[in-house]
């Protein structure tokens, strides 16, 4: 049972380019969400699904894009990369908005 | 908009001593949860707490939920090296369901 997935670990950007994080989980949880973590700042929300078909802002959704195509994955797009989206990603999903579990976490640095 | 803070930040103790963080808020949560997360991983959940004046009891690691649901705090008796990592307090929204995260607390133990 591989959980929450997500790639890559690590990514550098130039700034401007444009790049999309993959998360998938194999425990058919409908709620799935996006986090970044920067020091000292916990982790903020960006955006979450409650469903295939169903996505909604979190709390510093600007930049980014979601779908949710299938249960399974919800992967996270950047447009064009900026220098303030240097933080740590992460996903993770729940059944039914209760206990999280996370993936390991994208680390990306935009140059 | 819905804050919870963290204190300490950061904590750096030696091996057998015992510790206290504290998680405020001056909003209502229906539920708190305690995560844990360890370099390079995503968190993992603790505990969670419903109940206004819940306590609850993980080996060395005692929980409580304020009387009013707008704060907790985590005990660790006696702590050990294999203790150290981030931990998190997240506050499950009444209004919003959202989940909210504190900044976090950094735990170091010196053996």
């Amino acid at each position: 049972n591989a959980g929450v997935t997500q790639t890559p670990k690590f990514q550098v950007l130039k700034t401007g380019q444009s790049m999309t994080l993959q998360c998938a989980q194999d425990m058919n949880h409908e709620y799935m969400s996006w986090y970044r973590q920067d020091p000292g700042m916990g982790l903020r929300l960006i955006h979450y699904s409650v469903g295939a078909g169903i996505t909604d802002q979190g709390e510093v959704p600007n930049g980014y894009n979601v779908s949710r195509s299938t249960t399974e994955d919800f992967p996270l797009r950047l447009l064009s990369a900026a220098p303030s989206q240097t933080s740590v990603y992460f996903c993770a999903s729940s059944k039914d908005r209760g206990r999280l579990f996370f993936g390991s976490g994208t680390q990306l640095s935009v140059l | 908009t819905q804050l919870l803070e963290q204190s300490p930040q950061f904590l750096s103790i030696q091996e057998g001593e015992n510790l206290t963080v504290y998680c405020n808020s001056s909003s209502v949560f229906s539920s708190l949860q305690w995560y844990r997360q360890e370099p390079g991983e995503g968190p993992v959940l603790l505990v969670t707490v419903v109940t206004g004046g819940e306590v609850k009891k993980l080996k060395r690691l005692t929980f409580q939920f304020g009387d009013a649901r707008k704060d907790s705090s985590l005990h660790i008796t006696a702590a050990q090296p294999g203790d150290t990592g981030l931990y998190l307090c997240a506050g499950r929204s009444g209004n919003t369901g959202k989940l909210i995260f504190g900044q976090g607390t950094t735990l170091q133990v010196k053996p």
